[in-house]
């Protein structure tokens, strides 16, 4: 079946670096997603990455693939109070346009 | 430029009655797409049209839900007789005619009572 798991929390001191999770059971998506959420907001597409790459960076933003285990990950380097928000995984499943997210990461920065 | 916006923002009603919510995308896109989320939820997939047409309609959770987008444009999520439990915050989105990357809009808060 289709399901995206992620833990729920994170919280991180500002500066250091911020590794959120994520696990997807569909092998034939052909994109991964991270958007984020702050309270009141919408979704803000951070970054996607294609299913035969196994590393993108963008900035402060890393996302690895590991598509053997169907795992996705994305590393927020020097990590400020602005980044603080819900973080959420997504693929589409047989490629197509569909999205199914994860729950969402809470990611709390304390000084 | 412009992204994609929702109205009304916020959308209070009384259990049993019909509501409509609006979702403009961003200009050019082909792509429209509406999702339900739930608190403490992820976004749930409800429809997403491409151009005119429903192409795949398969997170409408009953008949009571349903969606248009008569010029290929400007869609309307309609939902008849409303109940407590679908209380949620509608999304739309919009992409180009591939799923690379889906704008979303602020969302509908509904509420009902």
């Amino acid at each position: 079946g289709e399901d995206v798991e992620q833990s729920l929390f994170l919280s991180v001191r500002e500066g250091d670096s911020s590794v959120i999770n994520c696990t997807y059971t569909d092998s034939s998506s052909t994109y991964l997603y991270w958007y984020k959420q702050e309270p009141g907001a919408g979704l803000q597409l951070l970054t996607y990455i294609f299913s035969n790459m196994d590393m993108k960076q963008d900035q402060r933003l890393t996302v690895l693939l590991n598509k053997k285990d169907k795992h996705l990950s994305l590393r927020i380097a020097d990590t400020q109070t602005g980044d603080s928000a819900i973080y959420f995984c997504a693929e589409n499943p047989g490629g197509y346009n569909k999205l199914i997210f994860g729950a969402g990461t809470r990611l709390a920065v304390h000084p | 430029g412009a992204g994609v916006s929702q109205s009304p923002s916020n959308k209070v009603t009384e259990k049993g009655k019909d509501v409509e919510l609006r979702c403009d995308p961003i200009s050019g896109h082909t792509a429209l797409y509406w999702y339900r989320q739930s608190l403490g939820q992820g976004p749930e997939f409800l429809i997403y049209f491409q151009g005119t047409g429903a192409a795949d309609d398969s997170g409408l959770p009953n008949d009571r839900f349903f969606a248009v987008r008569p010029e290929g444009s400007v869609s309307t999520l309609k939902i008849q007789r409303t109940e407590r439990g679908d209380s949620a915050v509608y999304l739309c989105a919009s992409s180009l005619d591939h799923p690379t990357a889906q704008y979303f809009g602020p969302g509908t808060r509904l509420t009902v009572l």
